[in-house]
């Protein structure tokens, strides 16, 4: 069954500091995607990144980076220098290729403490 | 390129009233997707339209909600009467439809709409 596990319900941080949030996923296929969404205060779902099952290489955008590990089954995520406007709910999602809903999970609370 | 719009953004309404969202999508996003967010929740789909045909409404409660997509652009989803338990936020959300209407699209989302039920 497909299934996404975001572990830690909430991490404070002091500003500056990097602070790493988990994902891991479940699933039977071999050709799936992976995202995750940032959802601040305001309420709205904004997209971070989608990733293929076939494309392991990590990606760094600025100060945020993912790191893919198939044989983890992970796809977490980093903020490097953290500041206070990357206080948001964290989700990550899983698609498969032959379904048409995404997985999600239950999402992380991220505090950035000036 | 506008992102996806909706409207109210809140609306408070008493028990067994009716209520109704509308959201307009990303201009040639074959893909639109209505989710309600429970407070502390990830987000749940209620239904997902490919164009103006229905893809999935499997978590729709029929009996209340209704969604349509007139046109395959616009969208309206209404709640009627409305239960203490609607209270959410209604999430809009569409995609280019690339891949059918398969999750494998990357989803954009509107800025929800906010409804307290008393």
């Amino acid at each position: 069954a497909q299934k996404v596990t975001q572990a830690q319900t909430e991490i404070s941080v002091v500003e500056k500091e990097d602070v790493t949030l988990d994902c891991v996923y479940e699933t039977r296929d071999t050709t799936y995607y992976l995202f995750w969404y940032k959802q601040p205060p305001s309420g709205e779902l904004v997209f971070l990144i989608r990733r293929n099952s076939f494309d392991e290489q990590n990606e760094i955008s600025g100060r945020y980076s993912w790191n893919f590990q198939k044989s983890t089954s992970s796809f977490n995520f980093t903020i490097t220098a953290s500041q206070v406007v990357d206080s948001a709910v964290y989700f990550c999602a899983l698609s498969e290729s032959g379904n048409y809903q995404l997985i999600w999970g239950a999402g992380t609370k991220l505090i950035i403490k000036p | 390129e506008a992102g996806v719009a909706q409207s109210p953004r809140y609306k408070i309404i008493e028990k067994r009233q009716s209520v109704a969202f509308w959201c307009n999508p990303i201009s040639g996003h074959a893909t639109l997707y209505w989710y309600q967010q429970i407070l502390g929740q990830g987000p749940k789909l209620l239904i997902q339209f490919q164009n103006n045909g229905v893809v999935d409404d499997s978590q729709l409660p029929k009996d209340r909600f209704s969604a349509e997509r007139l046109k395959g652009v616009d969208s309206t989803l209404k709640i009627q009467p409305a239960k203490l338990e609607d209270s959410a936020v209604y999430l809009c959300a569409s995609s280019r439809g690339l891949a059918g209407g398969r999750s494998t699209d990357t989803q954009y989302f509107g800025p929800g709409t906010r409804l307290t039920v008393l």
